[in-house]
């Protein structure tokens, strides 16, 4: 069965500087790995995505992550964070091949102090 | 990009009472849709998931008479909460998927919050 591990439930970090939040992963076969942002009362948006293509993901605002399996680590960074990536983030993996839902991380609170 | 839309956004219910959401796909056809539960500061947990014109699949501990699914088109789903309880007050969120793999992005409703008092 697949899951993920996301350390640390709040990140804080400063205007400008680097954010990283972190996801390990653990899977039985190779997996798909998702990053999602939730801003406060409102869904979930995809930021990026692993599909077995290239390991380093780019995705929308900024965002990247990098698929190591070395390390069954699928961290996300951002080398400049804005006060407007405050929101909660999720790590997911794909359950297995086929028509299957998500499974998602506990979630990374990200604050940005000005 | 793909929408998908929830309604209500938030509803408050007395106990007992039974609750609908609708989940809409607005630009595509969604092959599943999926429904999902979040506690407060708490991940996603997924409730069922919903394929047009066949019953919907309950995780483990969800209870499929208490969590009515109806998939009655490509862009329609619907959640009703029967018999409602204030231990059923969650945030419910639901997600729409094109096509069959893995792959295929998920794309989510911005959330539905039932309050049962």
């Amino acid at each position: 069965a697949q899951s993920v591990t996301q350390l640390g439930s709040h990140v804080s970090v400063s205007e400008g500087a680097l954010v990283l939040l972190r996801c390990n992963y653990s899977s039985s076969v190779p997996p798909y790995l998702f990053w999602y942002v939730q801003y406060p009362n409102q869904g979930l948006q995809l930021l990026l995505k692993y599909t077995s293509a290239a390991t380093l993901v780019k995705g929308i605002n900024g965002f990247e992550a990098e698929f190591k399996k070395s390390e069954t680590s699928f961290h996300l960074t951002k080398p400049s964070a804005h006060m407007s990536d405050a929101a909660e983030y999720f790590c997911a993996v794909s359950r297995n091949s086929g028509n299957t839902p998500l499974v998602f991380g506990k979630g990374t609170r990200l604050s940005v102090i000005a | 990009g793909a929408v998908v839309s929830q309604h209500p956004s938030w509803v408050i219910c007395k106990s007992g009472t039974s609750v609908k959401i609708e989940c809409r796909s607005l630009d595509f056809q969604a092959t599943t849709m999926f429904w999902y539960r979040q506690f407060p500061k708490q991940s996603l947990m997924l409730m069922a998931t919903s394929n047009e014109g066949s019953k919907a699949t309950y995780e483990q501990g969800v209870e499929k008479d208490k969590f009515l699914i109806n998939h009655a088109s490509l862009t329609l789903s619907t959640l009703t909460v029967t018999s409602a309880h204030p231990e059923d007050s969650s945030f419910y969120i639901c997600s729409a998927k094109v096509g069959a793999r893995s792959t295929d992005t998920q794309y989510f409703g911005p959330g539905t919050r039932l309050t049962v008092l």
